[in-house]
Formats: structure tokens, C-alpha cells, sequence
């Protein structure tokens, strides 16, 4: 069974510019999430998607931060403007059900300068 | 929100001895509580989970332990080999939502 796929690996911006990062979450998983995991911490949770509804977006910063699921499956996070403090892992995660276990995507690093 | 605290947040230890982890958590409507092991340049993988109805859960090496009363839980890894290196994150879940640790490097020597 194939993971959780996530593009591109690494990615170099500088500030203020925008970036798009992309899931494709295991095949069947209607729950799907983004992380945020910067240098030295754990993942934070930034979104989660139920199908293509937002069940939780309580930690998106949506001055800068969107994300969409079109047709509950692929999914996308954007950053614009991106600030310094962005820099960090963006991991995607998906799960069968909301209460069910979460599997990882490799992530997307992203430096902004 | 759930506060999750992990300690230690570095651990060397002699190939073949045992390595131990434990967390704290702060709410006590908390009900999950999986392990994630992380390496380098990789997404976390789940090595092992508990639910608040279980005291405790072994798979081969690997156990953890749930303490509800005192909000703690624990990884214990037993017979450790160099593959065990990485960084291990504890996480609790409430509501369907994994608040997660800040990690601790696990180096095992040969």
C-alpha cells in the first residue's frame, strides 16, 4: 500500500513570496491533516480535513495560511506572504476516521530567507 | 489545549540495554496516546499506541505503560540496537486532535 505522498521535499523562498506545498493522503483516508514541525519540536497540528469539509483550523494562521481539499482527496497548503518564522517541516497525515491512527507523509522543508 | 511534557529530551544509550521515555499530560479528557518514531529526513512513524482503557501494551521490543490517575505514560524499549537511533515523540489525543511532545533524541552506541 502506498503512503502518504507529499511534493516537493525541500523548497527555498524568500520572505514575502508565496508557496504551495501538496498531500496525497493514502488511499480511502477521509481525515486528512497538515503539521507544522519546526527545527527542535514536535508536529502542530495546522489543519484537518474530514473529506473535503475543515473539521479544525483553530491553529491555521488564516492572515497567511490557506489550505483546500477539492474532491476529498489531493490536498493543498499555502503560505503568502511568507515570513521568517515559516521555516520549518510542513507534514501531511492521513487517517481512515477522525479517531483512527495517523500515517506521515516525509514532508515538505521549507527555508525562507 | 492539551499540554503534553516529554523528558528526557536526549538519551545516549550501550547497545542492549534499555531505554525509557515518559510523558506528562494535562487533560485528563485525554484518550489516545500513540508513539511516533522519527529519523532523519523522514515523516514520523507510528511504532506503538494506547487507549485510556488499557494500562499497558507490548509489541517485541517495544512497551508502553499508561498511568491515568497520575496523567503519565511511558515507551520502554528494551535490547536496543543501533536502528533504534531517532527521535522518538509521545503525542496525546482529545477530541480526535494529537497534541504532540517536544521529542527526544534516542543514540544508541554500538
Amino acid at each position: 500500500e502506498a503512503g502518504v505522498a507529499q511534493s516537493p521535499r525541500y523548497k527555498i523562498i524568500e520572505k514575502r513570496q508565496s508557496v504551495a506545498f501538496w498531500c496525497n493522503p493514502i488511499s480511502g483516508h477521509a481525515t486528512l491533516y497538515w503539521y507544522q514541525q519546526i527545527l527542535g519540536q514536535g508536529p502542530k497540528l495546522l489543519i484537518q480535513f474530514q473529506n473535503n469539509g475543515v473539521v479544525d483550523d483553530s491553529q491555521l494562521p488564516k492572515d497567511r495560511f490557506s489550505a483546500e481539499r477539492l474532491k476529498g482527496v489531493d490536498s493543498t497548503l499555502k503560505i503568502q506572504p511568507a515570513k521568517l518564522e515559516d521555516s520549518a517541516v510542513y507534514l501531511c497525515a492521513s487517517s481512515l476516521g477522525r479517531s483512527e491512527t495517523q500515517y506521515f507523509g516525509p514532508g515538505t522543508r521549507l527555508l525562507v530567507l | 489545549g492539551e499540554n503534553v511534557e516529554q523528558h528526557p529530551s536526549t538519551l545516549s544509550v550501550q547497545e542492549g540495554d534499555s531505554a525509557v521515555i515518559k510523558c506528562t499530560y494535562s487533560d485528563s479528557a485525554s484518550n489516545y496516546f500513540p508513539w511516533y518514531k522519527q529519523e532523519l529526513g523522514k515523516g514520523p512513524q507510528l511504532i506503538i499506541d494506547i487507549r485510556s482503557n488499557v494500562g499497558e501494551k507490548k509489541d517485541q521490543r517495544i512497551a508502553v505503560t499508561l498511568n491515568k490517575t497520575a496523567k503519565h505514560f511511558s515507551l520502554h524499549i528494551t535490547e536496543t540496537q543501533p536502528e533504534d537511533s531517532a527521535v522518538y515523540f509521545c503525542a496525546a489525543s482529545m477530541d480526535y486532535k494529537l497534541s504532540f511532545g517536544a521529542g527526544t533524541t534516542v543514540t544508541v552506541r554500538a
